[in-house]
């Protein structure tokens, strides 16, 4: 079975701040990890994946997510954050194993919102 | 990456009527999803829409009360049957290539509120 944390319901920062929005995992096999962005009454945005190679991955709008096997992570950051980064953050998984069992939909954590101050 | 355009995007019913949503893909894509999403809450998968075959159903989702079709790579169709204050909730497409590793595109969601 697969599954996806986040443990924060919603992380507060300052503009001009680092963020970091957290999730975990759970997999069977190796995992194939996503980011997706939603903005209010809007569909959700793809951000970044990781899939196999580096362990920093950079994706859209200067994110960046690091990928921890080891204590199976996928926190999901930002140097410097503005505040039209304001939204709501899912962190998805899709399992190697699952897969080959016919599940090739994505599972998805419960959302974190991201809210940046001026 | 495939530009999705979701049908109606928003919409209110009586209880007890049914709506169709509409998914239209601006290329053809292999593997097609319908989800549900309470406002600000996380995306429940409710089934697999399958070119020309059955819908696979997650659990706590029938066919009866949500028939998909698929008739080609490019299109489904989900519809909400005999809705209750309970189906109030924001449906999206979703589609992918086959690839392990590919990622998912969203419509832009079909809000719903049964009165």
């Amino acid at each position: 079975a697969q599954s996806v944390a986040q443990p924060e319901d919603q992380v507060n920062v300052a503009e001009g701040n680092p963020l970091t929005v957290k999730c975990t995992y759970s997999v069977s096999g190796n995992p194939y990890l996503f980011w997706y962005v939603q903005y209010p009454n809007r569909g959700l945005q793809f951000l970044l994946k990781y899939i196999t190679g580096d362990n920093l991955v950079k994706g859209s709008y200067g994110f960046e997510a690091d990928f921890n096997k080891s204590h199976p992570s996928f926190h999901l950051k930002k140097p410097s954050a503005l505040v039209s980064d304001s939204a709501l953050y899912f962190c998805a998984v899709r399992d190697f194993v699952a897969m080959d069992t016919g599940r090739r939909a994505l599972t998805f954590g419960s959302g974190t919102r991201l809210q940046v101050q001026p | 990456s495939a530009v999705i355009s979701q049908k109606p995007s928003r919409d209110i019913c009586q209880r007890g009527t049914s709506l169709t949503i509409q998914c239209q893909v601006d290329s053809q894509v292999t593997m097609m999803f319908w989800y549900r999403q309470q406002p600000g809450q996380s995306l429940t998968l409710i089934a697999t829409a399958n070119q020309g075959s059955e819908a696979t159903y997650e659990s706590g989702f029938v066919i009866d009360k949500f028939p998909i079709s698929r008739p080609n790579l490019t299109f489904s169709t989900l519809t909400v049957s005999n809705m209750s204050p309970e189906d109030s909730s924001i449906y999206l497409c979703s589609v992918s290539s086959a690839g392990r590793g590919s990622e998912a595109f969203f419509g832009q969601g079909t809000r719903l509120t049964v009165v």
